[in-house]
């Protein structure tokens, strides 16, 4: 079964500090997204991405946040000035086609991030 | 907006008797339904999901679920649980006129005992 892949699987970083978060989503597919999951907590949507610009974001995706394509396989996901509520697991996912109803978001294993 | 509730927090069940997880959804539209499952420091693993057809969709594991639109829930089954399907089990929903992104539900934590 094809794979969403992340990196890193877990990263300790500074309070301040960027944060660069990668993923390679599935081949065939064009619609990826973040997620992140707060230790106890829901996962939570914090954007989509299409066609080289997001496509739909939360109001957790403020300024601190951005991603980006930069070549034909890698999406990633920057975190400006990490705060300490910023530690969670970040999961990147992609489906294909999008419009059609219905299809499968595909899930990498999660990148776990702590803000000491 | 779209919204996912998992009522329980936790579901606990013996080896070899049937599994149940609740899901209740709302939505404007058509929901498109999905279930995820997530082991312990892994992903979110997709098991089934319901676009449109039968109520009832089987998935991977021996798991099923059954659509209820006039209930709005979308309850995971499975007829006989294993130790191994200890996890947390997420309903996730979909609403076509919201856009494709997914809000999930709160989690569900299952644990098979022997």
């Amino acid at each position: 079964e094809p794979e969403v892949t992340q990196t890193p699987s877990h990263q300790v970083t500074q309070m301040g500090q960027e944060v660069i978060l990668r993923c390679v989503p599935i081949s065939n597919h064009l619609y990826f997204y973040w997620y992140r999951q707060i230790l106890g907590q829901k996962v939570e949507f914090l954007v989509s991405f299409y066609n080289n610009e997001i496509s739909e974001k939360s109001e957790i995706f403020d300024d601190q946040f951005s991603v980006e394509r930069p070549d034909g396989s890698n999406f990633t996901l920057k975190i400006r000035s990490t705060k300490l509520e910023d530690s969670a697991m970040y999961f990147c996912a992609s489906k294909d086609q999008p419009g059609t109803a219905g299809n499968t978001i595909y899930f990498g294993e999660g990148s776990w991030l702590t803000v000491v | 907006a779209q919204s996912v509730a998992q009522p329980e927090d936790q579901v606990n069940v013996a080896e070899g008797n049937p599994l149940t997880v609740k899901c209740t959804y709302s939505v404007s539209g058509n929901p498109y339904l999905f279930w995820y499952v997530q082991y312990p420091n892994r992903g979110l693993q997709f098991l089934l999901k319901y676009i449109t057809g039968d109520n009832l969709v089987k998935g991977s594991y021996g798991f099923e679920a059954e659509f209820n639109k006039s209930q709005t829930s979308f309850h995971l089954k499975k007829p006989s649980a294993l130790v191994s399907d200890s996890a947390l089990y997420f309903c996730a929903v979909r609403d076509k006129a919201a856009g494709n992104k997914l809000t999930f539900g709160g989690g569900t934590r299952v644990l098979v005992k022997p």
